[in-house]
């Protein structure tokens, strides 16, 4: 079975820092990987995700992650942070054959002026 | 287009009695997820559809949980004999069908069990 950890709840930054949210996960077979964010007061977006190929994956607003087989992680990163990123960030993955994602406990992201 | 849409945004309840959630997916979708959220907790994975059938339906806590989706299109997540644990945000999800397809979510119910 599948399981991801989200080590940190929450994370305080101060706005143009660098910032990286952990993400490890559990499987003995082929993953999906995926962060899904919830900004204040909305539903769940995707942000990026990791299906095959290149394993650093970048979203349209400066995040990026790198799937690590030998590691089982997927860490998003972002060099330099804004206020509008302060929201909650789930890690999730699928694999095995199944459509069953699991998520994450979650990471709240906070940008501090 | 229009998203995910789940009625009602709130539903308030006492114990011991019957509820219905509503997901109105994305046209076309052909996969719908029904998912839990607790406070301070990550989206807990109830059931997944594939087109009308429950392909996955191992999440659903207990038999007092059953959803349907007679058309292929509008799900109906069902709880019997509510009880205070069953409180928490209800999120619905489609996506076109395959796996790694990105989810479209609802904005969620959320239920209040007194």
């Amino acid at each position: 079975a599948q399981s991801v950890t989200q080590l940190d709840s929450q994370v305080p930054v101060f706005e143009e820092a660098p910032v990286e949210l952990r993400c490890n996960y559990s499987s003995s077979v082929s993953v999906y990987l995926f962060w899904y964010v919830q900004y204040p007061n909305q539903g769940l977006q995707l942000l990026l995700k990791y299906l095959s190929g290149s394993t650093l994956v970048e979203s349209i607003n400066g995040f990026e992650a790198e799937f690590n087989k030998s590691q089982t992680s997927f860490h998003l990163r972002k060099p330099s942070v804004h206020i509008s990123d302060t929201a909650e960030y789930f890690c999730a993955v699928i694999g095995g054959g199944t459509y069953k994602y699991i998520f994450g406990t979650g990471t709240r992201l906070k940008v501090l002026a | 287009g229009a998203g995910v849409s789940q009625t009602p945004s709130n539903k308030v309840t006492e114990k011991g009695k019957y509820v219905e959630l509503r997901c109105d997916p994305i046209s076309g979708h052909t996969a719908l997820y029904w998912y839990r959220q607790s406070l301070g907790q990550g989206p807990e994975f109830l059931i997944y559809f594939q087109g009308t059938g429950a392909a996955d339906d191992s999440g659903l806590p207990n038999d007092r949980f059953f959803a349907v989706r007679p058309e292929g299109s509008v799900s109906t997540l069902k709880i019997q004999r509510t009880e205070r644990g069953d409180s928490a945000v209800y999120l619905c999800a489609s996506s076109p069908g395959l796996a790694g397809d990105t989810q479209y979510f609802g904005p969620g119910t959320r239920l209040t069990v007194l």
